[in-house]
């Protein structure tokens, strides 16, 4: 499987700055990542499909202008979140996909994950 | 809408107590189902890929199994380590997008 890293894993910030989250595939080219957000014992919700070269996707209710995501290669991915507010506090992880030993088909391998925290 | 429903919620079970995690799914063609293995403070950790009713896969003391409307972790003599959240998750579409379930979190005492 794809070997994912993520920075920061953890980041405190004032209430109203920015603060942009890497996610990096460290031995797999990666056309395709995703960003989720996971709440305190909730499971995953995905925010958005980063495309390589293009525009991300976002579900349906993420403020595309809040969360800004810029995929420019295909190792790494970026997650602004934009005048971040403590509702913003969550644990974001990013996912690539990548082949899984002998199937053909993609799965998703995730980061370790950033705690981001908001005063 | 693609949907996904674990039980339990959590399971306490004896170090060498055998047991079984239940994902149960709606979906309009399945693509794929996941498991995960998620520990606390970190990103989920691939498991397994079931594609068809029938389909069984294992790795070390865990099998997963798939029917039609659902899948199950079995989880044999399970020691302190397998200690974690387990999630499932399905895809339907061609865009690779999960829809996860809630989790179960074994703990498994010694």
């Amino acid at each position: 499987g794809a070997v994912v890293s993520q920075h920061p894993s953890w980041v405190i910030c004032k209430s109203g700055t920015s603060v942009k989250i890497e996610c990096r595939s460290l031995d797999f080219q990666a056309t395709t990542m995703f960003w989720y957000r996971q709440f305190p014992k909730q499971s995953l919700m995905l925010m958005a499909t980063s495309n390589e070269g293009s525009k991300a996707t976002y579900e349906q209710g993420v403020e595309k202008d809040k969360f800004l995501i810029n995929h420019a290669s295909l190792t790494l991915s970026t997650l602004t979140v934009t005048s971040a507010h403590p509702e913003d506090s969550s644990f974001y992880i990013c996912s690539v996909l990548g082949l899984a030993g002998e199937s053909s088909y993609n799965e998703q391998f995730f980061g370790p994950g950033t705690r981001l925290t908001v005063l | 809408e693609d949907q996904v429903t674990q039980s339990p919620e959590a399971l306490r079970l004896q170090e060498g107590e055998s047991s079984s995690l239940n994902c149960s799914y709606t979906v309009s063609g399945l693509r794929g189902l996941f498991w995960y293995r998620q520990d606390p403070g970190k990103g989920p950790e691939f498991l397994f890929t079931l594609y068809s009713a029938g389909e069984e896969k294992e790795k070390e003391r865990l099998k997963a199994t798939l029917t039609k409307k659902e899948s199950f972790l079995h989880i044999t003599a399970p020691k302190p380590e397998d200690s974690a959240t387990y999630l499932c998750a399905v895809r339907s579409g061609n865009d690779y997008k999960l829809s996860f379930g809630a989790g179960t979190t074994v703990t498994v005492r010694a």
